[in-house]
């Protein structure tokens, strides 16, 4: 399977605890980007990294969130003192941008199929 | 402030039938409007996408009609297939950002026999 693959596929955890998510994007992809998807809810963006670099955090990204993409490969999503409010679906999503003549060509976004959080 | 509003959020329609999901949004700037399919416990996919330079797209029974001038856009799935049972995001970006992808509440279909 070469899409986006993301691990755990469940996760659940007392409140306060420590948790750690990994996405392994497209090979080729140099974007990779973080969302997360409550209940009934469309996704929410969270941040994005072209290649190592973290470009964008969204103000949904508290400090207790941190996310690091080391080689500019795989990416980890850490969330500190886990609180109720983080339960959700966590999804990652990679893209290729490459660029022309006329400016940058951003391809579609693919999508893994996320990691459930649970706070209990 | 929801950026991409989208309607309904439940939609039943009978195999064969024509189910129409409506979106509109208020930033201008977005110039790249694609449509996800997600199925329980997957991730989204790509199902179509259309640009503000054409007001229609079609791919085999789904079709994208745009509304430049009223900011709107609607997804139409032709000859409903229970397979088709699932939810729908309407989204939209802007391509020469770093192509943050806003998505609509989502529409949840439900095809019946």
């Amino acid at each position: 399977d070469t899409g986006v693959s993301q691990d755990p596929r469940h996760k659940i955890t007392k409140r306060g605890q420590n948790v750690t998510f990994r996405c392994d994007p497209i090979s080729e992809h140099n974007r990779l980007y973080w969302y997360r998807q409550t209940l009934g809810q469309g996704p929410e963006f969270l941040t994005y990294f072209q290649n190592e670099a973290q470009l964008e955090k969204s103000r949904l990204l508290s400090d207790r969130f941190s996310a690091e993409r080391p080689k500019g490969s795989f990416s980890t999503l850490e969330i500190q003192r886990t609180e109720q409010g983080d339960s959700a679906m966590y999804l990652c999503a990679s893209s290729l941008v490459v660029g022309q003549a006329d400016g940058i060509s951003n391809q579609p976004q693919h999508f893994g199929d996320g990691t459930r959080l649970s706070i209990l | 402030q929801q950026q991409v509003k989208q309607s309904p959020q439940s939609l039943i329609v009978q195999k064969g039938g024509i189910s129409i999901i409506n979106c509109a949004y208020e930033n201008t700037a977005f110039d790249y409007f694609p449509w996800y399919q997600q199925f329980p416990g997957k991730g989204p996919a790509l199902l179509i996408a259309i640009r503000p330079d054409v007001s229609e797209k079609k791919e085999g029974r789904f079709t994208i009609s745009f509304n430049k001038s009223a900011k709107q856009f609607s997804l139409h799935i032709m000859d409903s297939q229970p397979g088709d049972s699932a939810t729908y995001f309407c989204a939209a970006s802007i391509t020469g950002g770093y192509q943050k992808v806003t998505f609509g509440i989502g529409t949840k279909l439900q095809v019946i026999p």
